[in-house]
């Protein structure tokens, strides 16, 4: 099955500043890769995701891009401000989204 | 608004004791999954469920059972707990004809001793 490996596992940032969080993928027929956030105590939420068919999403100051042939995906955090500080997910799964399969996260900090 | 909820939210068992856990949804989605997040493990897929008569394994089956009573409940089962299925457990629902986003409910913290 799919195996999702993502890093780092925790990263800090002052405010302002850009965040990256990298993850790679196992499974060549994955083609759909959403990212969740998850604050203290609450439940992971979607934040972006992309298919297979583009490079790039962005929103606002989230960003996403895939490189399909390598298998890498990331997340980028662009002027990032206190709020965003959570644990983030990465996660890949076929079309049909039967096991998708999430990274181990990474929690981000920004530092005020 | 539309929600998944989940009972209980916290609970503290002894080993060998049965446990459910329950996940219904007013979403009206047709998918459900049950999730265990372990820290540095991320979420790890147990049990899923297309529609009221599919049930499918996931990642960590072993030492669970499932039971979709209807489109709007999933219940995860513990026959015999053990100390280290202690762990935050996750439902989930999602839409066949949707983006494949999932939505979870807030989460079930078990606790076994």
């Amino acid at each position: 099955g799919e195996n999702v490996e993502q890093h780092p596992s925790t990263l800090s940032v002052q405010e302002g500043d850009s965040a990256v969080i990298k993850c790679t993928y196992s499974d060549s027929a994955s083609n759909y890769f959403p990212w969740y956030k998850q604050e203290l105590g609450k439940r992971p939420q979607l934040i972006i995701d992309i298919r297979s068919n583009v490079g790039e999403k962005k929103d606002q100051r989230i960003a996403v891009t895939l490189n399909k042939t390598a298998k890498h995906f990331s997340l980028h955090i662009t002027e990032t401000q206190p709020e965003d500080s959570a644990v983030y997910f990465c996660a890949a799964s076929r079309q049909n989204n039967n096991d998708m399969r999430f990274g181990a996260g990474t929690r981000l900090t920004v530092k005020p | 608004d539309a929600d998944v909820t989940q009972t209980p939210r916290n609970r503290i068992t002894k080993t060998g004791k049965r446990i459910m856990l329950e996940c219904s949804q007013t979403k009206g989605h047709d998918r459900m999954y049950w999730y265990r997040q372990d820290p540095g493990l991320g979420l790890r897929l147990i049990y899923y469920s297309f529609d009221v008569k599919d049930i499918n394994k996931g990642e960590i089956s072993d030492g669970y059972s499932v039971s979709r009573q209807a489109q709007a409940k999933f219940s995860l089962s513990l026959e015999s707990a053990i100390p280290n299925q202690t762990a935050l457990y996750f439902c989930a629902t999602s839409w066949t004809s949707g983006t494949g986003e999932l939505f979870f409910g807030e989460g079930s913290r078990l606790t076994v001793l």
